[in-house]
């Protein structure tokens, strides 16, 4: 069965630093998405991707984040300057439409130092 | 914007028991509800959903209740296996972009 993959599972980082957290969705989705989910807290919605624009962001998702699909597979979230808050769970998800059902990877868990 | 609370935090069942996890929503105009379980490791995933045309959906052991008046809906499992220990969130959307606002997620455990 298809599934959205993360790498890496697990990133640490400097405060400061960039970095940039890959997904690969299901080959024949259109719909792209982060989440994130701090430890203990709800997962919230980052950003939303369609047709190689970001469709929908939420006010998480400022001018320290970027969203980039390189090519025909990859999907991928920057962080450019991480800051301590920003250690969390991410979760890329993706879907055929938007109404449907939308399909999360096993997540990548960034910690900032 | 909307608002989603989860309850209870954590639920310890015995084998064959059944189990309820209740979630409320603050914004009339969501009208899809999906339920996640999340199991160690992995992402969340889709388990059941219910649309706020009905009131009430069965897949197996699992069902699902929506009271749109009173802004709340539930998950059912009933004779429960160890195998749906887990974690399971609610959540809630409405038409156009169908993001999902997640309730703070029901950690699960079944005692064999």
């Amino acid at each position: 069965e298809p599934e959205v993959t993360q790498t890496p599972s697990h990133q640490v980082t400097q405060m400061g630093q960039e970095v940039i957290l890959r997904c690969v969705p299901i080959s024949n989705h259109l719909y792209f998405y982060w989440y994130r989910q701090i430890l203990g807290q709800k997962v919230e919605f980052l950003v939303s991707f369609y047709n190689n624009e970001i469709s929908e962001k939420s006010e998480i998702f400022d001018d320290q984040f970027s969203v980039e699909r390189p090519d025909g597979s990859n999907f991928t979230l920057k962080i450019r300057s991480t800051k301590l808050e920003d250690s969390a769970m991410y979760f890329c998800a993706s879907t055929t439409d938007r109404n449907y059902e939308q399909y999360f990877g096993p997540g990548t868990r960034l910690t900032v130092t | 914007g909307e608002n989603v609370e989860q309850h209870p935090s954590t639920l310890s069942v015995q084998e064959g028991d059944s189990a309820v996890i209740k979630c409320t929503y603050s914004d009339s105009a969501s009208n899809y509800f999906p339920w996640y379980k999340q199991e160690l490791g992995k992402g969340p995933q889709l388990i059941i959903d219910i649309r706020s045309n009905v009131g009430e959906k069965k897949d197996q052991r699992i069902a699902v209740t929506l009271n749109k008046t009173a802004k709340h809906f539930s998950l059912h499992i009933t004779e429960t296996q160890p195998e749906d220990s887990a974690v399971y969130f609610c959540a809630a959307s409405k038409g156009g972009s169908y993001i999902p606002t997640f309730g703070r997620g029901t950690s699960l455990i079944v005692h064999p």
